[in-house]
């Protein structure tokens, strides 16, 4: 079964609006980790945000934010003020703790215009 | 700069050639992680080393040998490879190899092209 899910798999972006990627997740360990990497065309994955499955407070990084929502099992990026370097694909992973896994979803590809 | 470097960028090789990896971190991070990126599929995870230890091997084929010979470098030997193992090669580390909080921080990929 499918751990990690976005539906998304790609979007347009007017500069300097905001963005949401959508991203929900299939887990019974009550303790896990949700991240978010931003991967540009040039390959590297990079570290953006992560949220802690007992965090009480949204996650928030600069112009990144996550939208928590548990019960949904949903942890959806929103990014504020998108920029042209923002182009890139977006990936949503999950760790559960019992394991040293982390997994990927499918990704979407965020195409930013001026 | 990522603090995980990988060379080569890019590689490629043909099926009866032997090359290998290499990818070294300098954040003081205990384990280690080989992933495969294919076009149109989700990262796959290949092997991960906690402490030099090799903890997770993701049913990969034997034509892919890791090495790790100690908590800042690991290698990845490759072997009378298919087509089918042209992908980006994506190394990352972590702190310690469980926990649910540890992010995993990337190299640039090494992206190799079997003919």
């Amino acid at each position: 079964a499918q751990k990690i899910t976005q539906t998304q798999p790609g979007m347009f972006v007017q500069e300097k609006e905001a963005v949401t990627l959508d991203c929900t997740y299939d887990t019974s360990d009550p303790s896990y980790g949700l991240f978010w990497y931003k991967q540009p065309s040039s390959g590297e994955m990079i570290f953006l945000i992560y949220q802690g499955s007992y965090d009480q407070q949204n996650a928030t990084e600069g112009r990144y934010s996550l939208n928590f929502q548990k019960a949904r099992k949903s942890a959806n990026l929103v990014i504020s003020a998108s920029q042209l370097g923002d182009s890139a694909m977006y990936f949503c992973a999950m760790r559960e703790a019992a394991g040293n896994k982390l997994t990927f979803g499918g990704g979407t590809r965020v195409l930013v215009k001026p | 700069e990522t603090g995980v470097t990988q060379t080569p960028r890019h590689l490629v090789m043909g099926m009866t050639n032997k090359k290998s990896l290499k990818c070294e971190q300098h954040l003081g991070h205990n384990a280690m992680y080989w992933y495969k990126q294919s076009a149109k599929k989700p990262l796959e995870l290949m092997f991960v080393y906690n402490f030099k230890e090799q903890t997770e091997n993701n049913s990969v084929p034997s034509r892919f040998s890791p090495e790790c010979p100690n908590s800042s470098h690991l290698f990845l030997h490759l072997h009378t490879l298919q087509p089918e193992d042209s992908a980006l090669y994506l190394c990352a580390s972590s702190l310690l190899a469980v926990g649910d909080n540890q992010p995993q921080h990337f190299g640039d990929g090494t992206r190799l092209s079997i003919l």
